[in-house]
């Protein structure tokens, strides 16, 4: 079984500060793992993903996002937080092997606010 | 191109009711997935289409069905609506079950 674990469900940063998003999962098995954003009354957008090929993956809209096995996390990341990065931000898991292709296990989400 | 798309936007039933949401994919995409999301949460997948067939399927009861068709639009049928129903509904569409899943605005169902 796969799960994923958001830490924090608000974050809050000032515009120009460092943006912090925590993920830890679990899988048996090497997995996929995924950023997405959601904004309001809109359906989810992916950010960036993992798929077992570099480690520190860039996004889009200057995120990026390690992977560190031996945390088991995908934390993602922005130097430098603009009034735009509010949103809800949810990290997915999706377990490679067995039947569990394209079977995304999400976080609970966190909403991120972004103060002038 | 267009993306994913999905209607309709809203969808207000009443308990005991059944519903029908539609999904039409992304150009090139075969391959459907539905996911629930309630308020607050974040989404849980509820089946998965390919070739017309269910493929993979979540932890939802048989009153959720559905059903793709050959050009790969797909329909999700929610029978005997139950208050805990209420919630955004979204599709994802890809091109093979390692892909990209592209997300469409969702359909938000309140049932009364």
């Amino acid at each position: 079984a796969q799960s994923v674990t958001q830490l924090g469900s608000h974050v809050s940063v000032s515009e120009g500060a460092l943006v912090l998003l925590r993920c830890n999962y679990s899988s048996s098995v090497p997995p996929y793992l995924f950023w997405y954003v959601q904004y309001p009354n809109q359906g989810l957008q992916l950010l960036l993903k993992y798929t077992s090929a570099a480690t520190l993956v860039k996004g889009i809209n200057g995120f990026e996002a390690e992977f560190k096995k031996s945390e088991t996390s995908f934390h993602l990341t922005k130097p430098s937080a603009h009034m735009s990065d509010a949103a809800e931000y949810f990290c997915a898991v999706d377990a490679l092997g067995g039947t569990s292709y394209g079977k995304l296990t999400f976080g609970q989400g966190t909403i991120l606010t972004v103060h002038p | 191109d267009a993306g994913v798309t999905q209607s309709p936007t809203h969808l207000i039933k009443t308990r005991g009711q059944q519903v029908t949401l539609r999904c039409s994919p992304k150009s090139g995409h075969d391959t459907v997935s539905w996911y629930q999301q309630a308020l607050g949460q974040g989404p849980q997948f509820i089946f998965q289409y390919y070739e017309e067939e269910e493929r993979q399927r979540g932890n939802f009861p048989d009153r959720f069905s559905g059903h793709q068709f050959p050009n790969y639009s797909s329909e999700l049928n929610v029978n005997a609506l139950l208050l805990g129903d209420s919630a955004l509904y979204l599709c994802a569409s890809s091109s093979d079950l390692l892909d990209i899943q592209y997300f469409g605005a969702g359909t938000r169902l309140s049932v009364l």
